[in-house]
C-alpha cells in the first residue's frame, strides 16, 4: 500500500491556459474523490467517482472542470482556461467503499 | 447539506497542557464523524473516526466522542506535545458517505 499519489506536486500556469492534474489511488479503492483547498480554509468537496462512474458533482465545479477516471483506476482533473481565482490546491482522496477517505498530498496550482 | 461549526483558531499552549477544540455539525441523518490533521507541509492525515452515535474515537492520545444529542464531536488530548502542532479539521461524512464536509480548520501550535 503506497498511499494516494498525486502529479504534478506543484503547477504554475498563465492565465488562459489548460492544466491536468492526474491522482492514483490506493490500489483497490473503488471511490475516488477531488477536493479544493485555498490558504487558510478546509477541503471543498469537487466531485467523486464509484468505479470509472462520475456519481457527484459540487456547484463548484463549472464547465471550465472536468474530471476522468477511465478503467477505474487513476483519475484526471482537467481545468480549461484558467483563471486567477482557480489558484489553490487540489487534494485527491480515495475510500473502499464506504470507508474513510485517505488523502493525497496534493497538487498546489498557481495561476499567473 | 451537511454543515460545520469548528473553533476558531489560532491556539497556542504550553506543552503538556490539555487540548480541545470544539465542533459542531449539522447533517441529514446520522453521518459518521472524522477528525483530520494536516501537518506542516504534508497533506491531509485520518486522525481518528466514530461512526454511530456515543462511539468514541481515539488515536495518538487523542479523543473524541460521537453526541448525537447535542451534535457535536469535541476533539481532546489530556497532554499535547510539540509534535501535536498542525491544523485540525473536523468533517461529518455525507449519506452514503458521498463527501466530506470540513470546517474551516483550528490551527494549534504547542510551545516547548
Amino acid at each position: 500500500d503506497t498511499g494516494v499519489s498525486q502529479n504534478p506536486r506543484h503547477k504554475i500556469t498563465k492565465r488562459g491556459q489548460n492544466v491536468t492534474f492526474r491522482c492514483d489511488p490506493i490500489s483497490e479503492h473503488n471511490r475516488l474523490y477531488w477536493y479544493r483547498q485555498t490558504l487558510g480554509q478546509g477541503p471543498e468537496f469537487l466531485t467523486y467517482f464509484q468505479n470509472e462512474a462520475q456519481l457527484e458533482k459540487s456547484r463548484l465545479l463549472s464547465d471550465r472542470f472536468s474530471a476522468e477516471r477511465p478503467k477505474g483506476s487513476f483519475s484526471t482533473l482537467e481545468i480549461q482556461r484558467t483563471e486567477q481565482g482557480d489558484s489553490a490546491m487540489y487534494l485527491c482522496a480515495s475510500s473502499l467503499a464506504l470507508n474513510e477517505q485517505y488523502f493525497g498530498p496534493g497538487t498546489r496550482l498557481t495561476v499567473t | 447539506g451537511n454543515s460545520v461549526t469548528q473553533m476558531e483558531g489560532p491556539v497556542t499552549l504550553s506543552e503538556e497542557a490539555f487540548l480541545t477544540i470544539n465542533c459542531t455539525y449539522t447533517a441529514t441523518g446520522y453521518p459518521s464523524l472524522f477528525w483530520y490533521v494536516q501537518y506542516p507541509g504534508e497533506g491531509l492525515q485520518l486522525l481518528l473516526k466514530a461512526t454511530k452515535a456515543d462511539d468514541k474515537g481515539s488515536n495518538k492520545g487523542f479523543e473524541a466522542t460521537y453526541r448525537k444529542e447535542t451534535t457535536s464531536f469535541h476533539l481532546e488530548k489530556g497532554s499535547v506535545q510539540v509534535s501535536d502542532s498542525a491544523v485540525y479539521f473536523c468533517a461529518p461524512g455525507g449519506t452514503g458517505m458521498r463527501q466530506l464536509t470540513f470546517g474551516s480548520g483550528t490551527q494549534l501550535t504547542v510551545l516547548p
